[in-house]
């Protein structure tokens, strides 16, 4: 059973254009919600983190959406960049619980 | 700082022998993770180590996987009679008071 649903797959974009990754999930336990790049041959970097209580977030170029009654959640990253290309997860994490559950991962390419 | 360092970087080994994969969180980090990503399943939690209490072993997917840690800090996986399903690489991160993980680079095995 996958408890985080991540879309789309994968995503080319344009430089200067912006990407946008969304994640649903259905287990309203979750609480804390993570968004981590990851470059080929790394280890996943958090980027962006947010809470239930707050509906949005920014961070520079990458700012997340939560919408808490939909039980959605996403990733817009502004005037992407080819540095940019990398696969993104989405991530969530139940009240009280110390694992993250993560989503299947889009790979995103920035077209110079 | 120095982040969260793990080794080997690769490791290749027969099936039917133990492996043992180490971590080594970053400094002051009192909880560490074990997950582990391939491309069939992508990012599992495997095991969480948080001070003197007891892990929470609930993500090992046998008996033949088991992890240690010593001291608070550095950490070991260990992988008895390894499978062909094995295969993956094998991510560690650890945290502080907050609920960022911070994840290494991981340990590619490959299971022949």
């Amino acid at each position: 059973q996958q408890q985080v649903k991540q879309s789309p797959q994968s995503l080319i974009v344009q430089k200067g254009g912006i990407s946008i990754i969304n994640c649903a999930y259905e287990n309203t336990a979750f609480d804390y919600f993570p968004w981590y790049q990851q470059f080929p041959g790394k280890g996943p970097a958090l980027l962006i983190a947010i809470r239930p209580d707050v509906s949005e977030k920014k961070e520079g170029r990458f700012t997340i959406s939560f919408n808490k009654s939909a039980k959605q959640f996403s990733l817009h990253i502004m005037d992407s960049q080819p540095g940019d290309s990398a696969t993104y997860f989405c991530a969530a994490s139940p009240r009280g619980s110390e694992k993250l559950v993560f989503g299947k991962g889009m790979k995103l390419t920035v077209n110079p | 700082g120095a982040g969260v360092s793990q080794s080997p970087s690769n490791k290749v080994t027969e099936k039917g022998k133990d492996v043992e994969l180490r971590c080594d969180p970053i400094s002051g980090h009192t909880a560490l993770y074990w997950y582990r990503q391939s491309l069939g399943q992508g990012l599992e939690f495997l095991i969480y180590f948080q001070g003197n209490s007891a892990p929470d072993k609930s993500g090992l997917p046998s008996d033949r996987f088991s992890a240690e840690r010593t001291g608070g800090s550095v950490s070991t996986l260990t992988i008895q009679r390894t499978q062909q399903e094995d295969s993956a690489v094998y991510l560690c991160a650890s945290r502080t008071g907050t609920r960022e993980q911070y994840f290494g680079p991981g340990t590619r095995l490959t299971v022949t």
